[in-house]
């Protein structure tokens, strides 16, 4: 069936630091991919997305492009903030009720 | 509503007793999900609503768990006989049919002692 990988955290980085969290997927068609953050006490909100091959999603800095080649949606920022702090989720989904996501990686950002 | 609702935001239960967590979506959602998220995990799929279709349950652990959503809206989430590792953060989120953006509602943080 459909999955999500996604590398595993902690991430911790400091201030102005270059983020990639990567996240790899299998899946049997051609589904939209997602990158969800939870910042602490919150519930989880859309960063980003990417509905086909080669599109990329941008949001708040983070750009995530979607490969078919490789399988991959890694999300980058060029330089992270303390408030950057939160745990982000890769997720794809291939239609309505199919809504699946990786394990989640937090990510800490230090002054 | 403006986005989606969970209540009660926090609950403590004794092991052994029936907790009943509520979601109230988006208006005019089609689809809704309940997810688990235990501590240190990722989103674990419960159920799935889409309309007046029969729900997607693959998800559910166990029989001790059921949900209902009442005139394709408010939805109910029901552990019976609770118990401590039925202790996580229970997620609820809406979706707009031919819209594949999920928008989630902050949880309810579920302790079982």
């Amino acid at each position: 069936g459909d999955s999500v990988t996604q590398m595993e955290g902690p991430v911790t980085l400091s201030e102005e630091a270059f983020l990639t969290i990567n996240c790899t997927y299998t899946a049997t068609g051609y589904p939209s991919l997602f990158w969800y953050v939870q910042y602490p006490g919150e519930g989880l909100q859309l960063l980003l997305k990417a509905t086909k091959a080669d599109d990329k999603g941008s949001n708040k800095g983070f750009e995530a492009t979607y490969r078919k080649e490789t399988t991959s949606f890694h999300l980058e920022k060029g330089s992270v903030q303390v408030s950057d702090s939160a745990v982000y989720f890769c997720a794809l989904s291939e239609g309505p009720g199919d809504m699946r996501f990786g394990a989640g990686t937090r990510l800490t950002v230090k002054p | 509503g403006a986005g989606v609702s969970q209540s009660p935001s926090n609950k403590v239960t004794e092991k052994g007793k029936d907790v009943e967590l509520r979601c109230d979506p988006i208006s005019g959602h089609t689809a809704l999900y309940w997810y688990r998220q235990s501590l240190g995990q990722g989103l674990e799929f419960l159920i799935y609503f889409q309309g007046n279709s029969a729900p997607d349950k693959s998800g559910l652990p166990s029989d001790r768990f059921s949900a209902e959503r009442t005139g394709g809206s408010v939805s109910t989430l029901t552990i019976q006989r609770t118990q401590q590792e039925d202790s996580a953060v229970y997620l609820c989120a809406s979706e707009d049919r031919g819209n594949t953006e999920a928008f989630f509602g902050q949880g309810t943080r579920l302790t079982v002692v």
